[in-house]
């Protein structure tokens, strides 16, 4: 167990609608990574957060958004689905604002659009 | 950009066997690398990784060297064991993104019958 939290496991929903993925890091990690895995595209980095500031950004689509909250969940969301977001969506955290050390993933949650 | 590159799998080995996963890059400056893995239904946990030329990274048997003149960090283990099954992913993080996120490569099947 990383004792990194991510719900829901899993999610199936449809075109053109909205959800939110949550994600707990580890206690006492401030950085909060997500990332997705595709089988067309691989893992790709989305977006960091440290300690609730938005730190680095990758290959994230508009349509998607993401905040670091106080306590220091961190919640994805995804809006205006389509099939092609279907995906297992990782978040990490670290202890560090830049990391040299490792990071701590999830479990994922798989994301069904239909 | 930075890119690494796996060697496609699935990989299939016998117990015991020696196991070698081909890894190169691509980046500017002096990445750090990675090796992680993600068992069935699992987030990827660090296996190893090296920070500068010519570390050699180690953990449950496995290694890899970190070799700058051929741009590579293949992943090596003497004798592999059925647990060793999984997904093996190399990544690396580059100082031009101020190491905060991972470039990974697509990942290889490793599949070992007893």
């Amino acid at each position: 167990d990383s004792g990194v939290t991510q719900t829901p496991k899993h999610l199936i929903t449809a075109t053109g609608q909205r959800v939110t993925l949550r994600c707990s890091p580890r206690s006492g990690d401030l950085s909060v990574y997500w990332y997705q895995q595709s089988l067309d595209q691989g893992l790709q980095f989305l977006i960091q957060y440290y300690n609730g500031e938005e730190r680095a950004k990758g290959n994230i689509l508009e349509r998607f958004s993401a905040q670091q909250f106080p306590d220091l969940h961190s919640e994805l969301n995804l809006s205006s689905l389509e099939l092609g977001d279907s995906a297992l969506y990782f978040c990490a955290s670290s202890p560090e604002d830049t990391f040299n050390e490792k990071l701590f993933f999830g479990s994922g949650t798989q994301l069904s659009v239909l | 950009g930075d890119s690494v590159t796996q060697m496609e799998g699935p990989v299939t080995l016998s117990e015991e066997a020696f196991l070698t996963i081909n890894c190169t890059y691509t980046a500017t400056g002096y990445p750090s690398l990675f090796w992680y893995v993600q068992y069935p239904g699992e987030g990827l946990q660090l296996l190893l990784k090296a920070t500068k030329a010519d570390d050699k990274g180690s953990n449950k048997g496995f290694e890899a060297t970190y070799r700058k003149e051929t741009t590579s960090f293949h992943l090596e283990k003497g004798s592999v064991q059925v647990s060793d099954s999984a997904v093996y992913f190399c990544a690396l993080s580059s100082p031009d993104t101020g190491r905060r996120a991972l470039t990974f490569g697509s990942g290889t099947r490793l599949q070992v019958q007893p």
